[in-house]
């Protein structure tokens, strides 16, 4: 599919807030996900958005959607040295000959958090 | 607890052997995933299946083949590795469009 974009890698320091920027490709995803991936492991689902909202909050974490610029965000406040990670964006797409519905991820933005 | 499950965390084939990747959910979702992942390409879609004996190509299916005879199983085949098939092996499997997929915790191959 095509591609979904995000920064490759993000430094920051402990208690800080984090801003992991995607910009996303099919403008009729109904669904925006943002996944991490620990060391070794496999992807978790962090949070999503429903594409008729343009903001949700949980707890540390707050996506924002701009759907006219198809860009979406994800930023973690007070960012801690466990929230160090690879952090994926990902869109619901229609892929196959018979329209079946897929996710499209981002190559993914690897979260440093210093000390 | 939902659960993901592939049958091995690790391992080493050699070139032109005939490989299996199982993944097994219990969650009775229709559609599941086989995702490879590299080093700076991010996740790319292999296969999938939204229901028994049904499979679509994703974006990289070359190499590879697949099959789902029972719904909480899925396989990727490697019929003849390759060097370049050495890579991360992500298994995922989600019930419908709006909701979210779960991923196993991954297989990594080595060719060699």
């Amino acid at each position: 599919g095509e591609d979904v974009e995000q920064s490759l890698f993000l430094s920051v320091r402990e208690g800080d807030s984090s801003v992991i920027n995607c910009t996303y490709t099919d403008s009729s995803s109904t669904y925006l996900y943002w996944y991490k991936q620990e060391p070794g492991a496999g992807l978790q689902l962090l949070t999503y958005i429903f594409s008729n909202m343009d903001m949700k909050q949980d707890q540390r974490l707050t996506v924002l959607l701009n759907k006219k610029d198809k860009h979406l965000s994800l930023r973690i406040a007070d960012t801690q040295t466990g929230d160090s990670a690879i952090y994926f964006c990902a869109e619901s797409i229609v892929a196959g000959t018979n329209s079946g519905y897929a996710l499209n991820f981002g190559k993914g933005t690897s979260l440093l958090v210093t000390p | 607890d939902v659960k993901v499950t592939q049958s091995s965390r690790y391992l080493v084939k050699r070139t032109g052997e005939k490989v299996f990747l199982e993944c097994v959910q219990d969650m009775d979702h229709e559609n599941m995933f086989w995702y490879r992942q590299d080093p700076g390409l991010g996740l790319r879609l292999i296969y999938f299946s939204y229901d028994v004996k049904m499979k679509e190509k994703g974006d990289i299916p070359e190499g590879y083949s697949v099959s789902r005879e029972k719904k909480e199983r899925f396989s990727l085949i490697l019929e003849s590795a390759s060097t370049n098939q050495t890579s991360m092996y992500l298994c995922a499997s989600r019930t419908g469009l709006a909701t979210e997929a779960f991923f196993g915790q991954g297989t990594r191959l080595t060719v060699v």
